[in-house]
Parts: structure tokens; C-alpha cells; sequence
């Protein structure tokens, strides 16, 4: 069964550090992938996604993604984060159906220092 | 063009009352999902709807619980006699079709609380 792991609970940056939250699936096929961005009282918003091609996507706001088949893999990386970036990042694979039925990590809550 | 609307954004309610939770889909939309959210986990799905069809309610508790989305009008998810365990973030997405490399996009959620 499709399932997605995120490691880290929290983690701390101070403005202007790098980035990476980790992110682990198992998935039975070549997967579809996506992160997706919460901030404090509002929906979730689609940072980048991954369907095939490239396994360097680009999303939204600067982040950035690589998909590593061999590692089973999905690291969201950002080279300078800032202040607005505070918020929970989710990352999520379709379940089974071929449909919008998705499976997500428990998320990564980011807190950024000035 | 105005996002997924949801209302109530807080919703209170004591244990054995109902809770009605509405969703408005993206104009053109016709694709609805409702996701629950528990403290400190991820989303979890519940259902997926097209208009007039449940489509999948695997993730709907079998008791309590129940969606609908009429030809006319917004989604309604309805908790009847709701418990203390109910008590989470309740978001709803739409999508323009049902597949999975379409957007999906979401709602600001409604809070639920069960006293």
C-alpha cells in the first residue's frame, strides 16, 4: 500500500539558512508526487509536483524537489529560506484509483529564526 | 475567480448535536474531496464527490457521518451526534476533473469543536 513518511516533526532555520525537509514513500509504481505548503489558518496550496521527466522540479516561492528512485525519496529543498516560509509543509502521493485521492505525511512544522 | 469556499470557518458544538460543514467549489469545478485533519497529523481523506455521486467514501467512518453534493448548491459534509473525536480541521478540495494530475485546490477548512 501507498504510504508517505516525513521524518522530521519540526525543524528550526534561521532566516537566510538553507533548507531541506525530508520526505520518504512507498508507492507501488512510478509515483506521482507532491508537496504541499499550510500556513497558519488556511488551506494547503501546492508548492511542486512530480509526475515524470526531470527529477529536478521547480515549484513556487523559490523550492525546489528531487525524486531519487533509489533512495524512494521526495527531499523539499529551499537554498535561502525567509521569514513567510514558517509554516507546515506536507508531502503526499496519490492513493490507488488514478484519482485525486491523496495520501499524506504527518507534515514537517518549519520555524524560522530571524 | 474566487477559491474554494468554506463555511462555517469555526464551528461549535456540544457532544450529540449535528454539525453541517458547506463547500463551495472553484467555479467550473464539478470534482469535490473532503479531507479531515486530527491534531498534529496530516490530512486524511474521507470522500470524493461529483455532482449528485459519491464516487468514494472509504475514507467516511461508517456511522455518524454522511456527504452529499447536489446538482445545485454547495457540498455538505454532516456529522450527526458528534463526539468529542470529531473534533479536527475539516478542508474540502475541488478539481476541474477527477484525475490525478489535475490541480487540486483547497479550502480554508473549518474547525470543528466538540464540547
Amino acid at each position: 500500500a501507498q504510504s508517505v513518511t516525513q521524518p522530521d516533526i519540526h525543524i528550526t532555520v534561521s532566516e537566510g539558512a538553507s533548507l531541506e525537509l525530508r520526505c520518504n514513500y512507498s508507492y507501488g509504481a512510478t509515483p506521482y508526487l507532491f508537496w504541499y505548503v499550510q500556513s497558519p489558518g488556511q488551506g494547503l496550496q501546492l508548492l511542486l509536483k512530480y509526475f515524470s521527466g526531470d527529477t529536478l522540479v521547480q515549484g513556487i516561492k523559490g523550492f525546489e524537489a528531487e525524486f531519487k528512485r533509489s533512495q524512494s525519496s521526495f527531499n523539499l529543498r529551499k537554498p535561502s529560506v525567509h521569514w513567510s516560509d514558517a509554516a507546515e509543509y506536507f508531502c503526499a502521493v496519490p492513493s490507488s484509483g488514478g484519482y485525486n485521492k491523496l495520501i499524506f505525511g504527518a507534515g514537517t512544522r518549519l520555524a524560522v529564526h530571524p | 475567480n474566487a477559491g474554494v469556499m468554506q463555511n462555517p470557518r469555526h464551528l461549535v458544538r456540544r457532544r450529540g448535536q449535528e454539525a453541517r460543514l458547506r463547500c463551495s467549489p472553484m467555479k467550473g469545478h464539478s470534482h469535490v474531496y473532503w479531507y479531515r485533519q486530527l491534531p498534529e497529523e496530516g490530512l486524511k481523506f474521507m470522500v470524493y464527490l461529483q455532482k449528485e455521486n459519491i464516487i468514494d467514501e472509504s475514507g467516511m467512518p461508517k456511522e455518524r457521518f454522511s456527504a452529499e453534493f447536489p446538482k445545485e448548491g454547495p457540498s455538505i459534509l454532516r456529522i450527526q451526534q458528534v463526539v468529542r473525536g470529531d473534533s479536527a480541521a475539516y478542508f474540502c478540495a475541488s478539481s476541474a476533473d477527477g484525475t490525478t494530475n489535475e490541480k487540486l485546490f483547497f479550502g480554508s477548512g473549518t474547525q470543528l469543536s466538540v464540547l
